[in-house]
Formats: C-alpha cells, structure tokens, sequence
C-alpha cells in the first residue's frame, strides 16, 4: 500500500486565495483525520470522518474552513479566503478502528502551506 | 477536559546518554497510549500500549504505561544523532471514535 497520500507538499499563496489541500487515506480505513501543526500550537485536530461522515468538527477554526468526504478514498479541506495566520503544515491521517491495531493513525506527508 | 501533557517540552543530550521522556494524560475512557516520532516529516508510529507495566521494546527505544497514576515514559539508552526528533505522546479514549490526543510533543536534540 502506497501510504496516506497528499497533495500538494507545498504550496504559496496570497491572502485572500482559496486554497484546497487534497488526502486519499489507506484503502481500507473508516477513519480520517485532518491535522494542522505550527509551532506554536502544535498538532491540532481540525476534523474527523468515520465511513466518510464529519464526527467532530470542534477544532476548524472558523468558518473559513470547511472539509468533504465524497467518498471512502478522497477527502479536501479548503479555505476560502486564506489568511497568513493559516500557515502552517497541514496532516491528513487515516486509522481503521476495531482491528488489532485500533486508534494507530497513519500520517500522510503534510502539506506545508504558506499564506503571504 | 481531554488533555495529554508532555515532559520535559525539550532536551539536549550527547551521544550515548539515556533519556527519558514523559507523558501524563487525564482522558475519559481511556483505550491506548501511542508514541510518535517526528523527524522533519510526518508522524511515525513507535509503540502502542493498553496494558500497565508491560513493557514494550524495540531496539534502544522502550516505552512502558502506568493505568493507576495516569503517565507513561519513553525511554532511549545509548542515544545516537539520528534519535533526534519531536517525540510525541497521544491517548485514544472516548469509547471508540478513533480519535486521539496528542501531547505537545518533547523535542530531543542529541549532539555529537
């Protein structure tokens, strides 16, 4: 299996741009996460899907942040419109729980966004 | 409220020391204690553990959980340069969602 998959690594954008950051999890999975990390936080979780239904919203920051799971093998999460203070790197991760490895997530590569 | 707390937030070490690390969690329903290691990437799995004083092992890096007072420790003997990383400690509770909480995170230098 080729992992959690990201897309882009990076990106650069200016205020005020939509920016979408793209996961397809580990075929097989029910569980899909979407973190954000800077320094001065840490790892945040923004959102959780279970079988491509949103569980837990409470850490999106705003309403400026807004995540789909059309279906078990892709999910986005968009901001509309950026600001410099959501930059940071932004983690998809994937888990299935129920199986001898419950709650082990599987971090895909980041994207690493920067907002000018 | 959930929370995992990591200890000490940072350490500087040389080569062949041994460190440990802590984490200390108050997490309702509690089902697994997980330590990531983080280079300049993502998260990678270490350990995972369910049951107190069961000590797991994996080369250098050994990692044990104490269910009664709430905290597990990471501990890494003969460090070498590669060992230098954010260790991360997070709890999976709340019956089964399969969301975890992720401590702060210990970053661990280790000169030469």
């Amino acid at each position: 299996d080729a992992g959690v998959i990201q897309s882009p690594r990076h990106e650069v954008t200016e205020m005020g741009q939509e920016v979408t950051l793209r996961c397809k999890p580990i075929s097989g999975h029910d569980y899909l996460f979407w973190y954000r990390q800077t320094m001065m936080r840490g790892l945040e979780l923004l959102i959780y899907f279970n079988n491509n239904v949103p569980i837990d919203d409470s850490g999106m920051p705003e309403d400026r942040f807004s995540a789909k799971m059309p279906n078990a093998s892709f999910s986005t999460l968009k901001i509309q419109p950026s600001e410099p203070r959501d930059s940071a790197v932004y983690f998809c991760a994937s888990s299935s729980v129920g199986t001898s490895s419950y709650n082990e997530q599987f971090f895909g590569p980041g994207t690493r966004l920067t907002v000018l | 409220e959930d929370k995992v707390v990591q200890s000490p937030l940072s350490l500087v070490v040389h080569e062949g020391d041994t460190v440990t690390l802590n984490c200390s969690y108050e997490v309702t329903n509690f089902r697994s204690l997980l330590w990531y290691k983080q280079e300049k990437k993502a998260p990678t799995f270490l350990f995972m553990l369910t049951s107190s004083g069961i000590e797991k092992k994996s080369g250098r890096l050994s990692s044990i959980l104490d269910k009664k007072e709430l905290f597990s420790i990471l501990n890494i003997t003969a460090t070498q340069t590669g060992d230098s990383a954010v260790y991360l400690c997070a709890v999976g509770g709340s019956s089964n969602t399969g969301k975890l909480i992720f401590g702060q995170g210990t970053t661990l230098q280790v000169k030469p």
